[in-house]
């Protein structure tokens, strides 16, 4: 099993603050997503990036694939309420996925 | 994206009772499912990989007589929890991925509690 590790596991931040989260793994990976999930809802693809150091922006969003494709970030720019939930990063090879403990983050106004 | 449906979203059964879930592909051939599970402030655990006419595999860990995956066809995957109890009470989420499709597409999940 391919074990990912994110960090920090809790985020409280204040409205219009930047964050960084993060997404390590001794193993490397042929691709690497990362998900937000709501309370009570399913996780939704944000991105996939898949070559080593690949950045993917989403608006305020900025993902970062390792060199050596074993971790991963994710930066929010001037963070939202909106942007509340938990953030997983999932990695494997083909279809089957390896998901991390996520970060639960919480932006108050 | 791709569009996943389940159903029911919410379901409360009494304990020794079955349930069935459904997860639905909506736009896409399925060719692959999935199954997780997930405990409050945990992350998700898979349970067991469908493939479309073929038996699921099922994660060391997950017993395959009590939770039943049919994937009959390329857009419908069921999971029956069989003999519920309260320790079943979860969210059950599925995701699902078709040729071509390089990433799971997630259902929005079923909370499954078990009185």
């Amino acid at each position: 099993t391919q074990l990912l590790e994110q960090s920090p596991q809790f985020l409280s931040i204040q409205e219009g603050e930047n964050l960084t989260v993060y997404c390590n793994s001794s193993s490397v990976f042929s691709s690497l997503q990362w998900y937000r999930q709501e309370p009570g809802e399913g996780p939704v693809l944000l991105v996939t990036v898949v070559t080593g150091g690949e950045v993917k922006k989403l608006k305020r969003l900025t993902f970062q694939f390792g060199d050596a494709r074993k971790d991963s970030s994710l930066h929010i720019t001037a963070a939202q309420p909106g942007d509340t939930g938990l953030y997983l990063c999932a990695g494997g090879a083909g279809y089957a996925l390896n998901f991390g403990k996520g970060t639960s983050l919480l932006v108050t106004p | 994206g791709a569009v996943v449906s389940q159903h029911p979203s919410r379901v409360i059964c009494k304990s020794g009772t079955s349930v069935k879930i459904e997860c639905r592909s909506l736009d896409f051939q399925a060719t692959t499912m999935f199954w997780y599970r997930q405990f409050p402030k945990q992350s998700l655990m898979l349970m067991a990989t469908s493939n479309e006419g073929s038996k699921a595999t099922y994660e060391q860990g997950v017993e395959k007589d009590k939770f039943l995956i049919n994937h009959a066809s390329l857009t419908l995957s069921t999971l029956t929890v069989t003999s519920a109890h309260p320790e079943d009470s979860s969210f059950y989420i599925c995701s699902a991925a078709g040729d071509g499709l390089y990433e799971q597409y997630f259902g929005p999940g079923t909370r499954l509690t078990v009185t």
